[in-house]
């Protein structure tokens, strides 16, 4: 079935190391991927994406790694900081057109002072 | 800054009720976006819009229907409110290939 789903619901990582959060997708036509945080009682807020035709794609503080051959795609924060505690979503879009963004069930990130 | 609101933070209607969700986007944007978030289910589309009177069904559309007069407003209508359509409603908009953004929530409870 046509799914995007996180490996595990909750993260807890001490301030100021790397945190990694990753996904799964399992439709092969997706050719947009995209993550979002979503802090309390706020809407989503979008974070970083990348194209099918990238592997990697750096931000600030924040790379997303997509590989296609087992349909992977993972959120790597640097020196994580208490505000990046949130929920975590990635989504993809197979039509190319930013329509029909298929979420994930979400993961929280808990950083330890 | 894209500005995507939405009319109401709380609303609570009673069963049976025609309920109203409005939402206004300032950025002249294509597409604009209906989704419901619920615990340990994440977000689900309930329908889209690519255009002023266009709209297109979501993964669960059943029980809600939308409009789209003017390009900056999109209504989501819950014909007769239900309670299990207690949830957070949560209105996007965006250009055509390009991120999404969202509003902060209506979240409605049905009593």
């Amino acid at each position: 079935g046509e799914s995007v789903g996180l490996h595990l619901p909750t993260l807890s990582v001490q301030e100021g190391d790397n945190s990694i959060i990753n996904c799964a997708y399992s439709n092969s036509a997706s050719d947009y991927f995209i993550w979002y945080k979503q802090e309390s009682g706020k809407g989503p807020q979008f974070i970083i994406d990348i194209r099918s035709n990238m592997d990697k794609r750096q931000g600030q503080r924040v790379t997303v790694l997509l590989n296609k051959t087992v349909k992977h795609l993972s959120l790597q924060i640097a020196a994580t900081q208490p505000g990046d505690s949130a929920v975590y979503f990635c989504a993809d879009d197979r039509t190319g057109a930013n329509s029909k963004l298929t979420f994930g069930k979400g993961i929280t990130l808990s950083v330890r002072p | 800054d894209v500005k995507v609101t939405q009319s109401s933070r709380y609303l609570v209607k009673r069963t049976g009720e025609k309920v109203f969700l409005e939402c206004v986007q300032d950025m002249d944007h294509e597409n604009m976006f209906w989704y419901r978030q619920d615990p340990g289910l994440g977000l689900r589309l309930i329908y889209f819009s690519y255009d002023v009177k266009m709209k297109e069904k979501g993964d669960i559309p059943e029980g809600y229907s939308v409009s789209r007069e003017k390009k900056e407003r999109f209504s989501l209508i819950l014909e007769s409110a239900s309670t299990n359509q207690t949830s957070m409603y949560l209105c996007a908009s965006s250009l055509k290939d390009t991120e999404a953004f969202f509003g902060q929530g209506t979240r409605l409870t049905v009593v």
